[in-house]
């Protein structure tokens, strides 16, 4: 079946650094993909999508790109800050109004 | 926009005991999704429905669960005779009809804790 694999965390990182999260799926066909952000206390929020291949979704200063010859679909950004502290999931779609298969999510600690 | 909303948040019971959770989607979605959620793990689908129909339902989906979209709108998720592994937070998101798509806006859940 589909899946999607992230790098496990934590992640710490200092206040200004470039961050880094690898996503890579397995779903036959052209899935849709997406990042989600959950902020502590908070629900899941999409911060990013891209519905083909080469398609570049950003957000917030965030950018993913997907790779469908190396189905990866890796989220950037240039310089975090301690308010992008969260838990990130990368997940994928297959069909019209259908289920999200999510990672088992990555989190990020920025310290100041 | 309102955003889904879930109640409770929270709900504590004993094992063997039924509890409902229900979920109000965004007013003008057709379509509503519920998952659950374990610590550290990523969501897992549950069960969607697209207007008072239920499309399709995961094989996490026991027969002692349940879940109900009766007028299209607010849907329900029922667990019968509750167990350990029950515990988890239980999201509800819902998205528009139309393009293929639309991303799923979700609720902030509700953590079911198993005595």
């Amino acid at each position: 079946g589909d899946s999607v694999t992230q790098m496990e965390g934590p992640v710490t990182l200092s206040e200004e650094a470039f961050l880094t999260i690898n996503c890579t799926y397995t779903a036959t066909g052209y899935p849709s993909l997406f990042w989600y952000v959950q902020y502590p206390g908070e629900g899941l929020q999409l911060l990013l999508k891209a519905t083909k291949a080469d398609d570049k979704g950003s957000n917030k200063g965030f950018e993913a790109t997907y790779r469908k010859e190396t189905t990866s679909f890796h989220l950037e950004k240039g310089s975090v800050q301690v308010s992008d502290s969260a838990v990130y999931f990368c997940a994928l779609t297959k069909a019209a109004g259908n289920k999200l298969t999510f990672g088992g999510g990555t989190r990020v600690l920025v310290k100041p | 926009d309102t955003g889904v909303s879930q109640n409770p948040r929270h709900k504590i019971t004993k094992r063997g005991q039924n509890v409902t959770f229900r979920c109000d989607p965004i007013s003008e979605h057709n379509r509503l999704y519920w998952y659950r959620q374990t610590l550290g793990q990523g969501p897992e689908f549950l069960t969607y429905f697209q207007n008072e129909a239920q499309l399709e339902k995961s094989r996490l989906l026991s027969d002692r669960f349940s879940a109900e979209r009766p007028k299209g709108s607010f849907s329900t998720l029922e667990i019968q005779r509750t167990e350990q592994g029950d515990s988890a937070m239980y999201l509800c998101a819902s998205s528009g009809g139309g393009h293929s798509n639309q991303p799923q806006h979700f609720g902030d859940g509700t953590r079911l804790s198993i005595l």
